[in-house]
């Protein structure tokens, strides 16, 4: 099985300072990664995903923007974070572009945005 | 499109007593259905999944879920809960594309009072 690495795992930032999380993936190629946010106390919402290099996807209009530069690397960025951006970032994968592949979670980063 | 609706948000049981968790789906594809849970300040960790095949889909930690077609249902169940099973429980479905993109819902909490 594959393994997501993410990090940072908390950091507080201030408003309009630039964001950067990363994600690496160990145990396979090729994956599909994704940027999900969960809010307090709501659901996981879809960000962005990626099934190849340089390709991404956006599935929401927001402050954020994803970059995919090495296969199994994804990387969450923004150039000015507002109070919004605050949350819980979790980044996952899943091998392969079989519909129902199992997809693997990292352990999460929290943002807080002050 | 897809979605879920996870119609408790929280859900209090005692301990060694059955639970079930009720979500529901829609979508205008194949249906590929999960459970994940998130235990405090984690990631998420796939419970089960259905893809095909016998409707009653067996998973980690004792649950089980149960996909019914005409009822667009995948409720998830325990017959009898530990205190080690508080945590939150999110129902998801897949978009059935290529892109493997994993919806969910806005999950439901399980508290196990002793």
């Amino acid at each position: 099985s594959q393994t997501i690495h993410q990090w940072p795992a908390t950091l507080v930032q201030p408003v309009g300072s630039p964001l950067s999380l990363e994600c690496t993936v160990e145990g396979t190629s090729n994956p599909n990664l994704y940027w999900y946010r969960q809010a307090a106390g709501r659901g996981l919402q879809l960000l962005f995903y990626s099934v190849g290099i340089g390709q991404i996807s956006s599935e929401v209009p927001q402050n954020l923007s994803a970059s995919r530069p090495q296969d199994r690397q994804f990387i969450l960025s923004s150039k000015k974070l507002l109070l919004s951006d605050s949350g819980f970032y979790l980044c996952a994968g899943a091998t392969g572009i079989t519909s129902g592949n199992t997809i693997y979670f990292g352990e999460g980063s929290w943002l807080t945005v002050v | 499109a897809q979605s879920v609706t996870q119609l408790d948000s929280q859900v209090p049981v005692f301990e060694e007593a059955p639970v079930e968790l009720r979500c529901n789906y829609s979508s205008s594809v194949s249906v590929y259905l999960f459970w994940y849970v998130q235990y405090p300040n984690q990631g998420l960790q796939l419970l089960l999944k259905y893809l095909s095949g016998s409707t009653l889909v067996k998973g980690i930690n004792g649950f089980e879920a149960e996909f019914n077609k005409s009822q667009t249902s995948f409720h998830l169940r325990k017959p009898s809960v530990h205190i080690s099973d508080t945590a939150e429980y999110f129902c998801a479905v897949s978009d059935g594309t290529g892109a493997n993109t994993l919806f969910f819902g806005t999950g439901t909490r399980l508290t196990v009072i002793p």
